[in-house]
């Protein structure tokens, strides 16, 4: 049962433009939501959140957009640059029932072409 | 400051062998989770130590088990290694169990098991 889906497995940009990850998940319990990036050979790093009361948060060149009756999320990096080339996870937690249990989808590769 | 630190970086096992993987949290972090990710995929929560118990198991059989020492490093132990088994094995650390605290994860430990 995948609860937390990407349905993109990759995603190629131009350097400048905007990069535009989704991501999906059934499981109405979860109430805060993540975003990590990961290089080859390093574990991976947080990049931005959001909790589930609200709808929108950014963080610089990132923001992440809840859409909670569409069970739906998405990232978006603007403008897009070469070193944001990596593998983006979406991951989910229900505070209620597994705390801090992180539950991820399967990644998406972003390659941003200079 | 030292961030995740875990030991060893690569490992090859022999399919029945027994296994143990280090992992030494953030400084400050008292929380440490486990997770697996195989090729291609998501990382897979295993379990999650906090006061030296284990708080939360992902669904991972008995062959897989934990321990977290007073100074909140923990070691992840599998036995009768499968095949299946192989894979990049990631420890995370937080402060607390609560859903919105951030995880820091380490490089990761890869396992291939002939």
């Amino acid at each position: 049962d995948q609860q937390v889906k990407q349905n993109s497995p990759s995603l190629s940009v131009q350097e400048g433009r905007i990069s535009i990850l989704n991501c999906d998940y059934t499981n109405s319990m979860f109430d805060y939501f993540l975003w990590y990036k990961k290089y080859p050979a390093e574990g991976p790093t947080f990049l931005i959140s959001i909790s589930s009361i609200k709808d929108k948060n950014e963080d610089g060149r990132f923001t992440v957009f809840l859409n909670k009756s569409a069970k739906h999320l998405s990232l978006h990096i603007v403008p897009s640059q070469p070193g944001d080339s990596a593998v983006y996870f979406c991951a989910a937690s229900a505070e209620e029932t597994s705390g801090s249990r992180l539950t991820f989808g399967e990644g998406t590769q972003l390659t941003v072409n200079p | 400051d030292a961030g995740v630190t875990q030991s060893p970086t690569h490992l090859i096992k022999t399919r029945g062998q027994q296994v143990t993987l280090r992992c030494s949290p953030k400084s400050g972090h008292d929380t440490v989770s486990w997770y697996q990710q195989a090729l291609g995929q998501g990382p897979q929560f295993i379990f999650q130590y906090y006061e030296e118990e284990e708080r939360q198991r992902g669904n991972f059989p008995d062959r897989f088990s934990g321990h977290q020492f007073p100074n909140y490093s923990s070691e992840l132990n599998v036995n009768a290694l499968l095949l299946g088994d192989s894979a990049l094995y990631l420890c995370a650390s937080s402060v607390g169990t609560g859903g919105s605290y951030e995880q820091y994860f380490g490089p990761g430990t890869r396992l291939t098991v002939t």
